[in-house]
């Protein structure tokens, strides 16, 4: 695509619930990104694909967290038994490489109520 | 203290005038990028750069690297360019970017 494209753009889910969010790189872009933005707060980084392997995960503050990518394409960052404090937006970036130029995403706005 | 930070923290100016947005950093990078952030959360990269200067239309964003310090600037700023600017840097330890807390600039016409 043109972008890099998240869905949804908006998702209110319960508290306890599992949440999906999915993010499309640019076309060829290896290096694809996860951060998050809660209210009020800077930019935090969650996790780094490079391929299909995650060589930095460091960032993700949970083991309810988790993310893969597949086809060295798509990656799906899931939230297991979300809690308030979950609400946020994540915003996916991809690049050419690592240390090329990063391009974002919309971003997924998240409310846990 | 933070890796990244940035001043002014809010910036208000008229129509026209010349803003300068600053930004330090206290790690070792490989490149800088400056990020616009429209009310909605969207982010366009303005600039990557890891020296020197860069010029796209009205902004202009440069670097020092020996004193750790990048300014990006607006000339003949609009209301059109009110929105948060981030300061991010990767690091030469890795591939994340770190960021600064965002400066908010309001452009009143």
């Amino acid at each position: 695509g043109a972008g890099v494209s998240q869905s949804p753009s908006n998702k209110v889910t319960e508290k306890g619930k599992d949440v999906e969010l999915r993010c499309d790189p640019i076309s060829g872009h290896t290096a694809l990104y996860w951060y998050r933005q809660s209210l009020g707060q800077g930019l935090e980084f969650l996790i780094y694909f490079q391929g299909n392997s995650a060589p930095d995960k460091s960032g993700l503050p949970s083991d309810r967290f988790s993310a893969e990518r597949t086809g060295g394409s798509v990656s799906t960052l899931t939230i297991q038994r979300t809690q308030q404090e979950d609400s946020a937006v994540y915003l996916c970036a991809s690049s050419f490489g690592p240390f090329t130029e990063a391009f974002f995403g919309q971003g997924t706005r998240l409310t846990v109520v | 203290k933070n890796e990244v930070e940035q001043s002014p923290q809010n910036l208000t100016a008229q129509e026209g005038e010349f803003i300068t947005i600053n930004c330090s950093y206290s790690v070792g990078i490989s490149a800088l990028h400056w990020l616009q952030q429209h009310p909605g959360g969207g982010i366009v990269s303005l600039f990557m750069l890891s020296s020197g200067k860069k010029k796209h239309g009205r902004l202009i964003a440069t670097i020092n690297i020996q004193e750790k310090h990048s300014s990006l600037h607006i000339t003949a700023s609009h209301p059109r360019d009110s929105a948060v600017y981030i300061c991010a840097v990767k690091e030469t330890s890795g591939s994340r970017l770190t960021f600064g807390e965002g400066t908010q600039l309001t452009v009143n016409p």
